[in-house]
């Protein structure tokens, strides 16, 4: 069966520090990957897209990016931290035009 | 374009009443339609989906919704709520070119269940 996994489950971070979050699905083989950001109170908010290795599909400009250097393997980065980018981030993939698996989120508080 | 709007951001009722939670869709294509729910600090998690097979979509813990095309509507629903149904709850579409087919999220609606 198909697993995603997601971490760090929770983080703190100072403004201007670098991001690193780390994303992988098991048991299936090109998958679409995403990013959402959910912040406090609001709905999930699509980052990034990913339809196969190096594609890469930014949804909305900002501090942050992403990379997809294996075919199961999705980071979301950043060089420098901003007090916005608190929230709540999700990871999920999908076969295309299917239904979208979570992972279990990663909580990031910048401070 | 394909748009979620949810009705009411809370919906408060009394253990063992009905749910309704409200969910309306515009696309411009047949949609696909999702509802998620999400407990604290945790992943969404799949309820059902409408994929234009059957208009009522049963789910897991007694959950349903009925896709409404006339209305553009997609509510869900639950004949008695139980205190662990309080959670968020995500009305989605799906969208996008080609095969990246992302989903667009409603606003989301906080259950509350009184005992």
């Amino acid at each position: 069966s198909q697993t995603i996994h997601q971490w760090p489950a929770t983080l703190v971070q100072p403004v201007g520090s670098p991001l690193s979050l780390e994303c992988t699905v098991e048991g299936t083989s090109n998958p679409n990957l995403y990013w959402y950001r959910q912040a406090a109170g609001r709905g999930l908010q699509l980052l990034f897209y990913s339809v196969g290795i190096g594609q890469i599909s930014s949804e909305v400009p900002q501090n942050l990016s992403a990379s997809r250097p294996q075919d199961r393997q999705f980071i979301l980065s950043s060089k420098k931290l901003l007090l916005s980018d608190s929230g709540f981030y999700l990871c999920a993939w999908s076969e295309a035009g299917s239904i979208q698996y979570f992972g279990a989120g990663t909580r990031l508080s910048v401070l | 374009a394909q748009s979620v709007t949810q009705l009411g951001s809370h919906v408060s009722v009394s253990e063992g009443a009905l749910v309704l939670l409200r969910c309306n869709y515009s696309s411009s294509v047949p949609p696909y339609l999702f509802w998620y729910v999400q407990y604290p600090n945790q992943g969404l998690q799949l309820l059902l989906k409408y994929t234009s097979a059957a208009t009522l979509v049963k789910g897991i813990n007694d959950f349903e919704a009925e896709f409404k095309k006339s209305e553009t509507s997609f509510h869900l629903t639950k004949p008695s709520a139980h205190m662990s149904d309080a959670a968020e709850y995500f009305c989605a579409v799906t969208a996008g070119p080609d095969s990246s087919y992302y989903m667009i999220f409603g606003s989301g609606t906080r259950l509350l269940v009184r005992p």
